[in-house]
Parts: structure tokens; sequence; C-alpha cells
């Protein structure tokens, strides 16, 4: 039973096309992260969501939406897709209050390709 | 805000052999975690080592063990009797409290060579 799962793992479109990552945990952890990764293998953190809060809200163009129903789900909505935007996008949870680590548990990755 | 330097983009040992993995990390805080994470080729994050902030004691899993002098704000890793399956990007975290978030370092990939 996959503890962090995102769909789809990989997604091929066009520039100016509008798409959205779906994640969820089933870990019971209250924080969930978006972070995208680069060509060069760079992980850079984008938002995180605590209980439904935006808690993190990095430099992201506001063309990334995200969106949390629930704790246990954060999706990822991008408009207007440009080339610069291919990448590998992971989501992750962990849980931050309370007794957590900070350990973050990670999705198999979406790899986004804009033609 | 913090910041995490591994300065070896690169590097490549001979299989059973041990190699070190550098960190540097620089922050105000004074209670966070900081990890070790193992990216293979599946491009699956794998969380290798943690070790918070306040214990003295370097974590040990296994084949792998860190190297935490905190004055100096560094955090290695050491891999003993290295695999084949060690191959991977390796990435340093710090884990802030403050504001909840997990940043990483640049990364380092290993070769096992066999």
């Amino acid at each position: 039973d996959t503890a962090v799962s995102q769909t789809p793992k990989y997604l091929v479109t066009q520039m100016g096309n509008d798409k959205s990552i779906k994640c969820e945990q089933n870990l019971g952890h209250d924080t969930m992260y978006w972070y995208k990764q680069d060509s060069k293998k760079f992980l850079k953190i984008m938002f995180s969501y605590n209980n439904k809060e935006l808690i993190i809200n990095e430099t992201v163009p506001n063309r990334f939406s995200p969106k949390s129903p629930d704790k246990a789900h954060l999706n990822l909505h991008i408009n207007s897709l440009e080339l610069g935007d291919s990448a590998v996008y992971f989501c992750a949870s962990s849980q931050v209050r309370g007794s957590g680590t900070g350990e973050l548990f990670f999705g198999e990755g979406s790899r986004l390709t804009v033609l | 805000a913090q910041t995490v330097t591994q300065s070896q983009p690169e590097m490549s040992v001979q299989e059973a052999e041990t190699v070190t993995l550098s960190c540097t990390y620089d922050t105000s805080e004074s209670n966070y975690y900081l990890f070790w994470y193992k990216q293979p080729p599946s491009r699956q994050m794998i969380l290798v080592i943690r070790q918070e902030a306040y214990k003295q004691q370097n974590a040990t899993e296994n084949r792998f063990s860190v190297n935490f002098q905190k004055a100096a704000k560094s955090f290695s890793l050491k891999i003993s009797d290295s695999q084949l399956g060690d191959t991977a990007m390796y990435f340093c975290a710090f884990f802030n409290f403050g504001n909840e978030k997990l940043t990483f370092g640049t990364g380092t990939r290993l070769t096992i060579i066999p």
C-alpha cells in the first residue's frame, strides 16, 4: 500500500495548456509539500500545507496553484504551461507538529514535459 | 534563511571501499534535524539517515554513519563497504522547525565501480 502516491507519473503536454497533478498520503501526517526537481537535480520547495492551511509559498509564479481539500490530499494545478515548467514534481508528507521529526516521505515523482 | 552546501558534485569509488560525502549548512537556529536522502536512477527519494541537532552522538544505520559537528555546522555521510546498489544521487537536507521547511543541498552523484 503506497504511503504517498501521486498521479500521473508522466505527463507530456503542449505549451499553453493547463494540467493538474494529484497527491494523496495515507500516513496520517499533518503536512504536505510540493517540490520541483530541475534538470540539474536541484530540489526546491514550492508549497506546503498543514491541515489544509497554506504554510509555505515560495516565489513560485501564480500560474501554479495548490489545493488541499483535506489533510490527506494536496493537488497542484498549473495554468498556461511554459517550457521552463518541464521538471519532476515531487509530493511529500511529514508529521511536523507534536512528535514530528521533520522527515519527509516522498511520492515517486511526476515527470512533466512541456513541448 | 538556511543554506545547505554539498561541495562534491560527483564522486566514484571501488566496490567495498569506504566513501565520505561532505555537507555544510548555515543557520541561526538551535533546534533542527539533518538528513541524508538517496535518489537512485528510479528517482524515488529514500531516507538514508537522520540526526537530531540536540544529540551529540552520531547517528548510524548499518553501513551508513554520520560525522555531525554542530559548532562547525558540518554533517558528512560515511558509507562503509560500498555496494553497487549505493550508486545514486545523495542529498543532504536541513529541517527548520521554525518555518517547517526542509532545505536540500545540490546533491552528490556517487558511482560505485565494480
